[in-house]
């Protein structure tokens, strides 16, 4: 089945324990992008990837990092995670990054922060 | 990216078409209207895309108007299920971002 897999589903953690959130893509698509979601914020992009070792900002960079290693792989990275960071995470893959692609959305990751 | 314009929220009796307007007209040319839905927290889910032309899928029709300004995606047969927020988003071809609004709370009563 083709999918956008994010593991964990849920963690709670303490505040500056570095942590990674995991998505990984099984259909050879060669962009990925990190959201979060926030109440009365909506979706917003953390950094997406226009294929490996390609990775850029999106519009809520700080505090987080990327890395795209491998095609299917896109992991999300909390250095030193804060209170603020708290928040529901999804993980996206798109065949390609130009327009006439849809996005594959993975389940999602609610994080929370102490 | 051009901005979008979706009401709030609309009601659908179960087993009728829901109909859920969308208008953008900053659109430019090389722009493609995308829908999505998201149910509770879950990942938001693909519906369809078009540039031009009405487009039909398994879920859903979408149909864009002539000067491309405003859009409507119609659930024919709407169920239960159909309970989500609507996002309605103007892509280009640019690196892919698809930026999410408020969408619209579609809710389907029995």
């Amino acid at each position: 089945e083709a999918q956008v897999t994010q593991n964990p589903r849920y963690l709670i953690t303490v505040t500056g324990k570095k942590l990674t959130v995991t998505c990984s893509q099984n259909m050879n698509h060669e962009y990925m992008s990190w959201y979060r979601q926030d109440p009365g914020l909506g979706l917003r992009q953390i950094y997406y990837s226009m294929n490996v070792e390609v990775t850029d900002k999106g519009d809520v960079p700080e505090g987080y990092k990327v890395s795209r290693k491998e095609k299917r792989n896109f992991p999300l990275i909390l250095e030193s995670p804060s209170p603020n960071q708290t928040s529901l995470y999804f993980c996206a893959s798109s065949l390609r990054a130009g327009g006439g692609y849809g996005y594959t959305f993975g389940s999602g990751t609610r994080l929370t922060v102490v | 990216d051009a901005k979008t314009t979706q009401p709030p929220s609309m009601d659908c009796a179960e087993g009728r078409a829901a109909n859920l307007p969308c208008n953008h007209s900053t659109i430019s040319g090389n722009e493609y209207v995308y829908w999505y839905r998201q149910i509770h927290s879950q990942g938001p889910q693909y519906i369809i895309h078009g540039l031009k032309n009405n487009e039909t899928n398994e879920m859903a029709s979408l149909i864009i108007t002539e000067d491309r300004k405003s859009s409507t995606l119609i659930l024919p047969h709407a169920t239960l299920r159909d309970t989500a927020v609507y996002y309605c988003i103007v892509r280009g071809t640019s690196y892919g971002k698809l930026t999410f609004g408020q969408g619209t709370i579609l809710t389907v009563h029995p």
